[in-house]
């Protein structure tokens, strides 16, 4: 089955760019399924950020959207995560998944095992 | 955005009761509703998607229900291994929220 790992630095400067990937094993990254973001900050809930079709095709959060993108490299089977002008509020741990449709569902069935991202000077 | 309230927010039970949590949706979402379980530094799994449909190998005490509105998940008969938080999540349309969570603790 699909394995999904996240990397990219740990501790960002505050106004930095928090940039993540999520390397796809055990599976095609092109195949029908849509690869998301998801984070939690520290004792709170699940954010849903955003999404990539292999085809290139994304959908963002709108309250991330100024400040996300979103891309997927099939060669490197690779998908990644962009966020600029970050601030304290956007500590979290980073979750890549993989999003599937299914007749009257879409659910995300494979999770990373979620990257901590802390925003201090 | 679709809003999701999920209730209770905490809830305190003991090996073998029933439990049940609820998600309201704040629209309709037919029946596109996710149950997932964390563990605390885990990621969560997927438990239910559909609202009723049990994800393969995950225990027949857990189901769901629902549409529309209103869901819930019930586990029947509480394990050791069921103490953990629980989120739902509409996936009817971008962006796809999660309820805040429910923190399900031994009594």
């Amino acid at each position: 089955h699909v394995q999904l790992q996240e990397s990219g630095p740990g501790l960002v400067r505050p106004s930095g760019t928090l940039s993540l990937t999520c390397a796809v094993s055990g599976g095609s990254i092109s195949d029908s399924n849509w690869w998301t973001w998801v984070r939690q900050p520290p004792g709170k809930g699940l954010e849903w950020i955003g999404e990539i079709y292999h085809s290139g095709t994304t959908s963002y959060n709108p309250s991330l959207s100024s400040r996300l993108t979103i891309s997927l490299d099939e060669s490197l089977k690779h998908f990644s995560l962009k966020l600029t002008s970050v601030t304290a509020a956007d500590t979290a741990v980073y979750y890549c998944v993989k999003t599937s449709g299914v007749p009257a569902a879409v659910l995300g069935d494979f999770w990373g095992q979620g990257a901590l991202v802390t925003v201090s000077s | 955005d679709i809003e999701v309230t999920q209730s209770p927010s905490s809830l305190s039970a003991s090996v073998g009761d029933r439990v049940t949590i609820t998600c309201r949706a704040s629209q309709r979402i037919s029946t596109f509703l996710n149950w997932y379980q964390q563990k605390p530094g885990k990621a969560p799994k997927l438990l239910i998607y559909g609202a009723s449909s049990l994800l393969s190998g995950v225990p027949a005490r857990f189901s769901g229900s629902g549409s529309g509105t209103e869901f819930t998940l019930t586990i029947s008969s509480l394990q050791p291994d069921d103490f953990a938080t629980y989120h739902c999540q509409q996936s009817f349309s971008t962006p796809y929220t999660f309820g805040q969570g429910t923190k399900l603790e031994i009594k």
